[in-house]
């Protein structure tokens, strides 16, 4: 799989839309770019997933660069309940069961 | 639907104990996988399960096992704990486990803490 690259930590005001960065320069034709979030040692949460078109859903969009190196998660109107951390995921994981996580961006959502 | 349940949320074990966690699937995913998660290595692969076979296996010593049920519930062992075994255990499960785009669900975690 992939190793992604993404900033440990960032800020956004409430309300605000939230972009996400990812670096994926290796990623393969067949892997997949999945997200997801985890609060609080809670389990992690899905959140999306694509391969290179961009995707919505009703918790953000996923935003692929065309040469696939890249990838931006977007939270439309974070609210406090956003702050998390969120990982980013290059993956093939239904042929393996296994996914890789990083240390993934610690979102901070302020009033 | 309900989602992945695990059981216990929380145990606490003395070194040299074994213990045993429990993973139920949602209903209809056949593939469990076994994750944990400590603040020095982040969230780590164990293995994986699918029609009670392991498929996929992380790096971790014999110490760790697992097993998975016919009704695809699965089960994770820890013998001879460890201090270094204290941990947030995470499973998740996925519909099919063979397709590129399986996405996995996890559950709460079962928190390990041994003294």
């Amino acid at each position: 799989d992939a190793k992604t690259t993404q900033p440990p930590s960032m800020d956004c005001a409430e309300g605000r839309a939230a972009n996400l960065p990812c670096n994926h320069s290796t990623i393969s034709g067949n892997e997949y770019v999945y997200w997801y979030r985890q609060i609080h040692s809670q389990g992690p949460q899905y959140i999306i997933h694509g391969l290179k078109n961009n995707e919505t859903n009703e918790m953000a969009s996923l935003i692929i660069t065309e040469d696939r190196k890249s990838s931006t998660l977007i939270l439309p109107h974070a609210t406090l309940r956003d702050t998390a951390v969120y990982y980013c995921i290059a993956s093939t994981s239904g042929n393996t069961g296994k996914l890789i996580f990083g240390q993934g961006t610690t979102l901070q959502v302020k009033p | 639907k309900a989602g992945v349940t695990q059981t216990p949320r929380y145990l606490i074990k003395t070194r040299g104990q074994q213990v045993t966690l429990s993973c139920s699937p949602i209903s209809g995913h056949r593939s469990v996988s076994w994750y944990q998660q400590t603040p020095g290595q982040g969230l780590q692969f164990l293995f994986e399960y699918f029609s009670e076979t392991q498929r996929n296996k992380g790096n971790f010593p014999g110490r760790f096992s697992g097993r998975q049920f016919s009704n695809s519930r699965s089960e994770m062992n820890v013998s001879t704990l460890e201090l270094g075994d204290s941990a947030l255990y995470l499973c998740a499960s996925s519909l099919v486990g063979g397709a590129r785009t399986d996405t996995q669900y996890f559950g709460p975690g079962t928190r390990l803490t041994v003294l």
